[in-house]
């Protein structure tokens, strides 16, 4: 089966602008992550999910950033009014339930620019 | 904020075993310790976890202390190919996962 899917792989946008970047999980998967990832650090948590609950927003920086995941499945995290500090990777990842839910999938992640 | 600590760097001999320490004195009876890796540019990639018991699969072998304020990842023999950052994570339950700072492996021909 596919791993994690994330589109675009690369986004360049200008200041100002929004963007959507979407998350296809490892089907059957329940919870989906979404980190963001700067040159030389550590993922930084943004949001999770379990099913469609977003179970913990605590990371999501301001409220230019939201996620929604409505049928449980594919989510998509939206940066609005972009501004050059967003540019990082944004990456994603999936888990099964139960006692495998710390194991983690990651995507190939989606690399953003903002001009 | 990660609830662990990490030394920033190492150093280990290709073939020798590769022992990551990590510190996490104010673990609480029901958090498990992950670790993770990330190579380069990719995405973090799960070893291994556990509870209090020692934990081995294909891939490395976990050491918990009895008093489980501290871990230990042990990579048998390493390769080139283990050259990564690793993370140490502390984690209850479906709790979020959090990662901090990791420890950079270098494994020297």
């Amino acid at each position: 089966g596919a791993g994690v899917s994330q589109s675009p792989r690369y986004k360049v946008t200008k200041r100002g602008q929004d963007v959507a970047l979407r998350c296809d999980p490892i089907s059957g998967h329940v919870s989906l992550y979404w980190y963001r990832q700067a040159l030389g650090q550590g993922p930084e948590f943004l949001t999770y999910f379990n099913y469609e609950a977003q179970q913990d927003k605590s990371g999501l920086p301001n409220d230019r950033f939201s996620a929604e995941r409505p049928e449980g499945s594919i989510s998509t995290l939206t940066i609005q009014r972009t501004e050059q500090r967003d540019s990082a990777m944004y990456r994603c990842a999936s888990s099964a339930q139960g006692y495998l839910t710390g194991e983690l999938f990651f995507g190939e992640g989606s690399r953003l620019t903002v001009l | 904020d990660a609830k662990t600590t990490q030394p920033p760097s190492m150093d280990c001999a290709e073939g020798r075993a590769a022992n990551l320490p990590c510190n996490h004195s104010t673990i609480s009876g029901n958090e498990y310790v992950y670790w993770y890796r990330q190579i380069h540019s990719q995405g973090p990639q799960y070893i291994i976890h556990g509870l209090k018991n020692n934990e081995t699969n294909e891939m490395a072998s976990l050491i918990i202390t009895e008093d489980r304020k501290s871990s230990t990842l042990i990579l048998p023999h390493a390769t080139l190919r283990d050259t990564a950052v690793y993370y140490c994570i502390v984690r209850a339950g479906d709790d979020k996962i959090i990662f901090g700072k990791g420890t950079r492996l270098h494994i020297l021909p």
